[in-house]
Formats: structure tokens, sequence, C-alpha cells
């Protein structure tokens, strides 16, 4: 079964530091999707930057990149000259291709960018 | 862009009332998903529907029911409410195929049952 992981329940960043956020999964097919979604205080989730395994390259949005690492199963989030309204709970997410419907979400990693 | 509305932001019931969880799509979404979000636990899907009057059970029906009588809307039903369904509630929808992998979300039900 696959499984995500969040290993960080909490961070802080300074306002226009440099964060990134952990993620690791499991699975064994080899092509799948994998997707950051933010949540803030207004709870609406939104799609920050969604990565395809076949690519080789790694998905950036703006302020906001992704490490993807095929090999060790890891999708880290790192976002970039950090912003009072970064302040979210961030959700990873994996979605196979092996036609299932079922997106596997990790923990939640809540991020707090200070003043 | 698509706009996921569920009908109510912050619901109080007693324990065995029956609860009705609503939630429409404005983009014509064949999809449609029923999460469950809890502290330390994630998102875990409730139930999915992938047209009018389909559904599958996802990784925690247990205790709840879903309708999907309409394309646009996708009802939770919360037979008889318990304690341990205190919980926020997040409505999904997406498109069908390659490229409509992006799920659309709602701002959430927070319901408390007491």
């Amino acid at each position: 079964a696959q499984t995500v992981t969040q290993s960080q329940p909490e961070m802080s960043v300074q306002e226009a530091e440099t964060v990134t956020l952990s993620c690791t999964y499991d699975t064994s097919e080899n092509n799948y999707y994998l997707f950051w979604y933010k949540q803030p205080p207004s709870r609406q989730m939104i799609l920050v930057i969604r990565q395809e395994a076949y690519k080789q390259q790694n998905a950036t949005e703006n302020r906001f990149s992704v490490n993807f690492q095929k090999a060790a199963k890891s999708f880290s989030l790192k976002i970039s000259d950090s912003q009072l309204g970064d302040t979210a709970m961030y959700f990873c997410a994996f979605k196979g291709t092996s036609g299932t419907y079922k997106y596997i979400f990790g923990t939640g990693t809540r991020l707090k960018v200070l003043a | 862009d698509v706009k996921v509305t569920q009908s109510s932001r912050y619901l109080v019931k007693r324990t065995g009332e029956k609860v009705f969880l609503e939630c429409v799509q404005d983009m014509d979404h064949e999809n449609m998903f029923w999460y469950r979000q809890d502290p330390g636990l994630g998102l875990r899907l409730i139930y999915f529907s992938y047209d009018v009057k389909m559904k599958e059970k996802g990784d925690i029906p247990e205790g709840y029911s879903v309708s999907r009588e309409k394309k646009e809307r996708f009802s939770l039903i919360l037979e008889s409410a318990s304690t341990n369904q205190t919980s926020m509630y997040l409505c999904a929808s997406r498109g069908t195929g390659r490229g409509n992998e992006k799920l659309f979300f709602g701002s959430g039900t927070q319901l408390s049952v007491l």
C-alpha cells in the first residue's frame, strides 16, 4: 500500500528566508503524481505545486520549488523568500496511475512565517 | 476558476441526530470526494463518487453514507451522529482524464457532535 510521510509536524521560518518541508512516500508504481497542497487559516486547500514522476525536471511555481528524488522516494518543498501569507498547513499527497482514484495525504506540516 | 461550495462552515449537532453535509461544484466535474481531516492524521477518504448515483467506499466509510442525485451535488450523511465524528469535513472535486489530477477543495465544515 502507498504511504506518505511528513516527519516535521511544525516548522517556523523568518520572513524572507528559505525553508524546506520534507515528504517521503512509498509505492511500487513507476508512474504517479505528487502534490503539495497549502491550507491557510481560511481552510481553503490550494494546490501549490505538482510533479509527474516520469518527468525528471523538478517542478517550479514562482517562489515554490520541489526536490524530487525518485529513487529515494523523496519529494521536498522549498519556499524561497518566505512571506507572512505562506503561514499555513502544508500537505504532501500521492496519486498513482494504475486505475486508482485515491489520493494519499501525509499528516501535514504546520509552517509559521515570523515577521 | 472552479468553485466548490460547502453549505455550512460550522455545525453543532447532538448525538443521534441525522446530519447532512452538502457540497456543490460548478465545473461539471465527474469526480467528487468527501474527506475527513483530523490533527495528526491528515486527510482520510470517506467516500468517492465518479458519476451520478455512483459511489465507492473510501478508507473510513463506517457511520457515513453519501448521495449523488445530480452531477454538481455530493452529500455526506451521518445517519446517527456520534461524538467520534466530531471533525473537519472537506469536499473536493476533479475532472477526468490525464491532466485533470488537480483536486479542488471546498472551505470545509467543522462539525461538532455533542
